[in-house]
Parts: C-alpha cells; sequence; structure tokens
C-alpha cells in the first residue's frame, strides 16, 4: 500500500515557468513532508520540508504547500531552470513524540524536464 | 566536506555470495539509514540506527542485517545474496527528532548492486 503518491512520472515545463509537483498521501499520521531532488548516479539532495503546523514554507525559488485535510502537498519552483531538471521525490515522516519520527516513507518520484 | 560517504559504488555478486556495504558520515548525526530504491518505486527503508548502540528493522529488512560499528560508520550486510537484491541502496544520516523539531536526512551518492 503506497502511503505517499506521486500521480505523476513527469512533467516538463519551459525555462522561466512555473513547475509545480504534487504528492499526496493517504496516512494521517504522518507530520514532517520534505522534498528531494536527485540527479542521475547521485544521492537524494535534500530541497525543502514543512511541518504539519505549516501550510506554506519559502526558500528562494522553492515554495511548499500543505493541505493537511486534503492529505496534499505540492512543491511550486519559479522560475524554473534547465538545472532544476531532476527527479523530485516528496518523503513524509510521523510524529515527533512517536517512534516513527525518523522514518521517511517515499514517493515514486516525478521526473521534471526544464526545456530552453 | 564529504557527508556520507558509500563503499563500493558499484558491485556485481553471484547468487549466493555475501557482501557488505559501507557506509561512513562526517557530521556527527546521531541517527543512520539504509534504503533501497528500485525502478518505478521509492527508496524504501531497511534498517535504520536511532543512535550508536541501536538497531532497527524498517520496511524491508529479510534478507539483510546492519552493524552501527561506532557513531560515524553503519554497514549494511547481505549474507546470501538473491536477485531480488539488484537495486540501488542509499545509505542516509540525520539529527536524532527532538520532541520539538524534526531535520531532513542526508544521503550518500548510493551503491549500485546487480545479482546474478
Amino acid at each position: 500500500d503506497q502511503q505517499v503518491k506521486q500521480n505523476s512520472p513527469s512533467l516538463s515545463v519551459q525555462e522561466g515557468r512555473i513547475s509545480i509537483l504534487n504528492c499526496d498521501y493517504t496516512n494521517s499520521m504522518f507530520d514532517y513532508f520534505l522534498w528531494y531532488k536527485k540527479y542521475p548516479a547521485e544521492g537524494p539532495t535534500f530541497l525543502i520540508s514543512i511541518s504539519s503546523i505549516k501550510d506554506k514554507n519559502e526558500d528562494g525559488r522553492f515554495t511548499v504547500f500543505l493541505n493537511k485535510s486534503a492529505k496534499h502537498l505540492s512543491l511550486h519552483i519559479v522560475p524554473s531552470q534547465p538545472g532544476d531538471s531532476a527527479v523530485y521525490f516528496c518523503a513524509a515522516s510521523g510524529a515527533l513524540n512517536t517512534g516513527t519520527a525518523s522514518k521517511l516513507t517515499f514517493g515514486t518520484g516525478t521526473r521534471l524536464q526544464v526545456t530552453l | 566536506n564529504a557527508g556520507v560517504t558509500q563503499t563500493p559504488k558499484f558491485q556485481v555478486l553471484k547468487t549466493g555470495q555475501s557482501m557488505t556495504l559501507q557506509c561512513a558520515q562526517d557530521m556527527n548525526h546521531n541517527s543512520m539509514y539504509w534504503y533501497r530504491q528500485d525502478p518505478g518505486m521509492g527508496l524504501r527503508l531497511i534498517y535504520y540506527s536511532a543512535s550508536e548502540g541501536t538497531t532497527d528493522k524498517g520496511e524491508v529488512p529479510n534478507g539483510y542485517n546492519v552493524s552501527r560499528l561506532n557513531k560515524r560508520e553503519f554497514s549494511l550486510r547481505l549474507e546470501s545474496a538473491a536477485p531480488s537484491q539488484t537495486s540501488v541502496y542509499f545509505c542516509a544520516s540525520g539529527v536524532r527528532p527532538s520532541p520539538f523539531s524534526n531535520q531532513p536526512q542526508h544521503f550518500g551518492d548510493g551503491t549500485r548492486l546487480s545479482i546474478l
């Protein structure tokens, strides 16, 4: 049972436009959400995170939105750049006061291609 | 500024052979993790070590053993390799979650393991 879902395997966006990557989750106990970026033959690199007490977190060109009622989060990249072309993984972990706080559950990834 | 270092980067084994994957981190993190990534799937947690001296099973522990050698090093052992264990293995480390906050995990570049 896939608890974190990224339903779009790929996305193509023109340089300078907005990229929106989506992620849905089913486990209401998830408390902390992260986005990782992965280039081929490299490990995932942390991009941005959000705690369940917030609905938005921004870091430069990257913004993550969390809609707890819909169990949905999204990553916005504005403006998109060719160097953003990579696979993006959504991940989630449990509440801080539980043993699941350090266990990450990953989605299957979305391959973003930013074209010139 | 190495972060998380994994060795080897590539390995080919025959069914039934044994193998130890090594991981070391220089960020003074308490927690360390082993994941595997298979095509079309996200990363899945194999084992983790919340702190030196402790290890716990993750989502897919069967066929693996781990050793937390010291604070820096966390190894993953395949005692009798099977073709189903062909995968890319990632080690990660992180600050142990506190009752008040969580922090992202940091990943190595992976070990690509093929079992014939």
